[in-house]
């Protein structure tokens, strides 16, 4: 089975400061791209970074930044200088190259709160 | 740009009324899915299409059926609700089902069952 864990149900940050979220996933294929999305209480879903797994260079998106590691299986995001905004859900994905079956993989969530 | 449209954004059904929860698209995207969410499980896939008329089952799609009549289209129908189904239901659209392609969502319909 196809799985995607986010160890940490609920983190908290200070304002400014940089946290990290935890993912790993589980698959047997070789390619994919991994997602991370946040989800606001206005039930938005957001895209906030992606990262193709056959790129060994780490995704940077502004404050948000992934440390991807294939052979672990592990995908984390990076927050860096946290804002009041940033307070949400957030939820790690993976998508494998077409199958015709379900190729977009969620993770239970991760809350985060940040401290003013 | 609209993007993705759910409607309703709330609905309160009993047990056993039937009821369709719309989802439109106006960027031409192929690929639309359903997904619940419920609390600690992320988001599930229901149901999915890789194009008008083309449909497939997802992870939990017992209790549920849908339609692609068209590329903008792909309402979800529970044909006869239960409390299981009380959850969170998002839609979302990608161009193709192309890996690199994110997902857009809609704002999601809460829907309860009594």
């Amino acid at each position: 089975a196809q799985t995607v864990t986010q160890s940490q149900p609920e983190m908290s940050v200070q304002e400014a400061e940089t946290v990290t979220l935890s993912c790993t996933y589980d698959t047997s294929e070789s390619d994919y791209y991994l997602f991370w999305y946040k989800q606001p209480p206005s039930r938005q879903m957001i895209l906030v970074i992606r990262q193709e797994a056959y790129k060994q260079q780490n995704a940077t998106e502004n404050r948000f930044s992934v440390n991807f590691q294939k052979a672990a299986k592990s995908f984390s995001l990076k927050i860096s200088d946290s804002q009041l905004g940033d307070a949400a859900m957030y939820f790690c994905a993976y998508r494998i190259l077409p199958n015709y079956g379900q190729n977009f993989v969620f993770g239970p969530g991760t809350r985060l709160s940040v401290l003013p | 740009n609209a993007g993705v449209t759910q409607t309703p954004k709330f609905q309160v059904l009993k047990t056993g009324q039937s009821m369709t929860l719309q989802c439109a698209q106006d960027m031409n995207h192929e690929y639309m899915s359903w997904y619940r969410q419920d609390p600690g499980m992320g988001l599930r896939l229901i149901h999915y299409s890789v194009g008008a008329g083309i449909t497939d089952q997802g992870e939990v799609p017992n209790g549920y059926n849908v339609s692609r009549s068209t590329t903008e289209d792909f309402p979800l129908r529970l044909l006869s609700a239960a409390p299981s189904q009380t959850s969170v239901y998002f839609c979302a659209s990608s161009y193709s089902i192309a890996g690199d392609q994110p997902q857009h969502f809609g704002d999601g319909t809460r829907l309860s069952i009594l």
